[in-house]
């Protein structure tokens, strides 16, 4: 079954302790992206990956690290977690949209519910 | 800059017909989505819109105009399970990167 897998799916910590979101998917995609959603703001996008050893910022950046060594499989690390980075992050991949593409529809994680206290 | 509106919340009744606005002005266009969004859940892919014109799906249909940068969603024959947040996203390039309204509310009542 193609999906994208995020683990873990609800999870409390402290203030500066150092964390890591994984996922994982396989479709064999190249394109893979991190977004938090926030009431009222919708999904912004934290970083994104273009393919293994290409990743970029997206909107909302700061305090988040990622790492592509491998096609299936982009982190979101939170080096120094703080209390404005509780949210709700889902995990994204799609291929190339090159107009009209069947695949270009981008798949969801189910979603990781974040909370620093 | 990048900017995606679409109204916060909608009311409609249950076998009814609603209508999701969503205009946008992105730097790039490749493509227009739409996604349903249970609460707590993963957004799930709806439709997708590149050229002009209307695509029909079931009980869902999306329209977009590429000039007036306008697009809707229409939700036919509203059932309950309907109710839920509807997200219009816009591809801004060609690898994926995705811009996202705050979503539209859909609540259905009996």
């Amino acid at each position: 079954e193609a999906q994208v897998t995020q683990n873990p799916r609800y999870l409390i910590t402290v203030t500066g302790k150092k964390l890591t979101v994984t996922c994982s998917q396989n479709m064999n995609h190249e394109y893979m992206s991190w977004y938090r959603q926030d009431p009222g703001l919708g999904l912004r996008q934290i970083y994104y990956s273009m393919n293994v050893e290409v990743t970029d910022k997206g909107d909302v950046p700061e305090g988040y690290k990622v790492s592509r060594k491998e096609k299936r499989n982009f982190p979101l690390i939170l080096e120094s977690p703080s209390p404005n980075q509780t949210s709700l992050y889902f995990c994204a991949s799609n291929s190339p949209g090159t107009g009209g593409a069947q695949n270009t529809e981008a798949f969801f994680g189910q979603g990781t519910r974040l909370t620093v206290v | 800059g990048q900017n995606i509106d679409q109204p916060t919340e909608m009311t409609a009744t249950e076998g009814a017909i609603v209508q999701i606005n969503c205009t946008y002005q992105t730097s790039g266009f490749n493509g227009l989505f739409w996604y349903q969004q249970h609460a707590g859940e993963a957004p799930t892919f709806l439709s997708y819109n590149v050229l002009d014109g209307l695509e029909e799906k079931g009980r869902f249909s999306s329209f977009l105009s590429r000039s007036k940068g306008y697009s809707y969603l229409l939700l036919k024959e509203l059932q309950m399970k309907d109710s839920a947040s509807y997200l219009c996203a816009v591809r801004d390039d060609s690898w994926g990167k995705l811009q996202f309204g705050a979503g539209t509310q859909v609540v259905v009542t009996p």
